[in-house]
């Protein structure tokens, strides 16, 4: 079965830039898709079709692949931006997510 | 705007059975799939799988398959999902997440869900 690997964590200081990376077989041939889930939310789409933010998301937010990799950064990190988040791929009818990284602002 | 809003938090035993509503509004219920993603506490998204509101087709991941049951009625624009022989493992948050209308998708693997319900928190206690 597909799979996507996410670094659990990864620590930025505010207004510094951080970086997620999602690893996937192939990834660059199919889209990838960001989430952002705070405690106690539903998750939020900010990143789709590997580049693209949806309407209401901050500019800060961006979304880039290269062969294998996608990677969401976040520049200008913001303390609000504390979050788990999460990227998803589809395979062969089957939505995969990854297993999420934890983004600590410190 | 669209919204997805589901029914309220269950307690359920073992062995028994839940069923969770989640009802659209905002768009044409028809238009789109919607599908179910579970999170346990602390743990990562897990997606169930998805149904076609329209043709009531449904397709499930292997770990569901007998014991999940994905279901519609169009007059009340509301999704349903059942789950029987609850164990302690099942405790979770279940959400529902519409995929996208055909018309906003380019190619197959352009599938992602802009819009999700709030969570229905399932207990089953050990």
């Amino acid at each position: 079965s597909y799979e996507l690997t996410q670094p659990p964590s990864v620590s930025v200081s505010p207004g510094q830039t951080a970086s997620i990376t999602c690893s996937g077989d192939k990834l660059g041939n199919r889209y990838a898709f960001w989430y952002q889930q705070k405690p106690g939310q539903s998750p939020v789409l900010v990143i789709y079709q590997h580049t693209k933010r949806p309407s209401g998301i901050p500019e800060r937010f961006s979304g880039s692949t290269s062969g294998n990799t996608a990677t969401l950064t976040i520049s200008g990190t913001q303390a609000m931006d504390e979050a788990d988040y999460y990227c998803q791929a589809w395979d062969s009818s089957t939505v995969v997510f990854g297993g999420g990284t934890k983004l600590t602002v410190l | 705007q669209v919204q997805l809003v589901q029914s309220g938090a269950e307690v359920k035993k073992p062995g028994a059975s839940v069923k969770v509503s989640c009802k659209a509004s905002g768009y044409t219920f028809t238009s789109a799939d919607i599908n179910w993603v579970r999170q346990a506490t602390g743990q990562g998204l897990e997606w169930m799988g998805w149904m076609n509101p329209n043709s009531g087709n449904t397709g499930y991941i292997q770990k569901f398959q007998g014991r999940v049951i994905m279901t519609r009625d169009t007059s009340m624009s509301t999704a349903y999902m059942e789950v029987s022989s609850l164990t302690s493992e099942d405790t979770a948050v279940y959400f529902c997440a519409r995929g996208p209308i055909d018309s906003d998708r380019s190619g197959d693997s352009d599938y992602y869900f802009a819009f999700w319900g709030q969570g229905t928190l399932v207990t089953v206690p050990s």
